[in-house]
């Protein structure tokens, strides 16, 4: 079975604080993981996929297997980067997604 | 491209009654995904559809079931509502599926059960 953990509901930061959001999976086989995005108003939307190694809106995350973690990092953060935060991950094209994490920005 | 669209975008029924949502995928994407959203639960996928056949499946009752037709399109019903269903029905679409690919979201459709 596979199983998506996001420990922290809400987080609450300042603009240009580091901000971490912490995702823990289980999952038998090698996993594919993703964080989605959901702006006040918007549709659920990609934000990175681990797959990519990329930065997006200066966000990274690694993958870390022998913690088996996906934790979502952003060094300094903005207040445009308050949002719903989902980790997800993928068996096949079902995506199995955590309970989210409500990040907000504070000036 | 046209983004994910789904319709009705609200819709309230009674518990008891039957209900059909519709899911119109970009252009281009053949597999489709539905997900049921509640504040309790979170994100928990229903079904995956792929060339008009259910390749994928959650773990909900028989009385969710969808098909896809040959333009992709894709439709999910719910029979004998009851009032946990209530929740924000989400579709998503990808070319392919598969693990790697991002799926494009629409906006949902929020079933309201009295």
């Amino acid at each position: 079975a596979q199983r998506v953990t996001q420990p922290e509901k809400l987080l609450s930061v300042f603009k240009g604080a580091p901000v971490e959001l912490k995702c823990n999976y289980s999952y038998s086989g090698s996993p594919e993981l993703f964080w989605y995005v959901q702006y006040s108003r918007q549709r659920l939307q990609l934000l990175l996929r681990h797959i990519s190694r990329e930065s997006i809106k200066g966000f990274t995350a690694d993958l870390n297997k022998g913690e088996t973690s996906f934790h979502l990092k952003k060094p300094f953060a903005q207040e445009e980067d308050s949002a719903m935060y989902y980790c997800a991950l993928s068996g096949g094209s079902r995506l199995t997604f955590g309970e989210g994490t409500q990040l907000t920005v504070n000036p | 491209k046209a983004g994910v669209t789904q319709t009705p975008r609200y819709l309230i029924k009674t518990r008891g009654q039957q209900v059909t949502l519709s899911c119109s995928p970009i252009s281009g994407h053949r597999s489709v995904s539905w997900y049921q959203q509640t504040p309790g639960q979170g994100l928990q996928f229903l079904f995956e559809y792929f060339s008009e056949t259910q390749r994928n499946k959650g773990n909900f009752p028989g009385r969710f079931s969808g098909r896809q037709f040959s333009n992709s399109r894709s439709e999910m019903n719910v029979s004998t509502l009851e009032l946990g269903d209530s929740a924000l029905y989400l579709c998503a679409t990808t070319p392919s599926g598969g693990s790697y690919n991002e799926q494009f979201f629409g906006p949902g459709t929020r079933l309201t059960v009295l």
